[in-house]
């Protein structure tokens, strides 16, 4: 079946520390997604990327880093820079820009960060 | 920049009835697209419906359907029939249509619906 995969489901860390979260699809999307969901805050982008070897800042992008080596595979990196990175974490994919087609999201990864 | 406002915060409706879920958003963009997603607890995010804004028909998806007012910059989801599986937060978002953009969607901060049985 084509989809998103994230994982692990749950991430525990240490403060300090950084961890790598991983998101993969197999619908052969040019554009990848992450977004950050707090509670009573919606999805904010953190960092997306149009094409590979190409990403681009969103609006929360501090304390955050990705690559994109391969279509498939845009892992984000949650460094020790980022300030308050327990939250729940969402990747997604899409055909391109400036069209109406569907962003399918994969089942996210909740990060606690003690 | 574009803002999406869902200004209630929880609803609840009772089982087998019909509710509306209400959404604004601003932008100085012409062309542009609308959709509904909704988080169940298992919080992986569904596309309900969408809408592309130079239709001027309204979308709709079996017991889904939208009020799309363009000039009022108004979108809002009516849910009929209303199921305990459409317990859920629901998400308003857009995205732009120019071609060259961050193809993101901006969210608003979500209702969560409960449904009563």
């Amino acid at each position: 079946d084509g989809g998103i995969t994230q994982s692990p489901k749950y991430l525990f860390r240490k403060e300090g520390q950084n961890v790598t979260l991983s998101c993969e699809q197999n619908l052969n999307h040019d554009a990848m997604y992450w977004y950050r969901q707090d509670p009573g805050q919606g999805l904010r982008l953190i960092y997306y990327s149009q094409i590979v070897n190409d990403f681009q800042k969103g609006d929360i992008a501090e304390g955050y880093s990705v690559s994109r080596e391969k279509k498939e595979s845009f892992p984000l990196t949650v460094t020790s820079a980022q300030k308050n990175p327990t939250a729940f974490y969402l990747c997604a994919s899409t055909r391109g820009s400036g069209n109406s087609y569907e962003q399918y999201f994969g089942p996210g990864t909740r990060l606690t960060v003690t | 920049a574009q803002t999406v406002t869902q200004s209630q915060p929880e609803m609840s409706v009772q089982e087998a009835e019909t509710v509306t879920l209400s959404c604004t958003y601003d932008t100085s963009e012409s062309d542009y697209y609308l959709f509904w997603y909704k988080q169940p607890p298992s919080r992986q995010m569904i596309l309900v419906i969408r809408q592309e804004a130079y239709k001027q028909q309204n979308a709709t998806e079996n017991r889904f359907s939208v009020n799309f007012q363009k000039a009022a910059k108004s979108f809002s989801l009516k849910i009929s029939d209303s199921q305990l599986g459409d317990a859920a937060m629901y998400f308003c978002a857009y995205r732009s249509a120019l071609r060259g953009s961050q193809g993101n969607l901006i969210f608003g901060k979500g209702t969560k619906l409960s449904v009563k049985p």
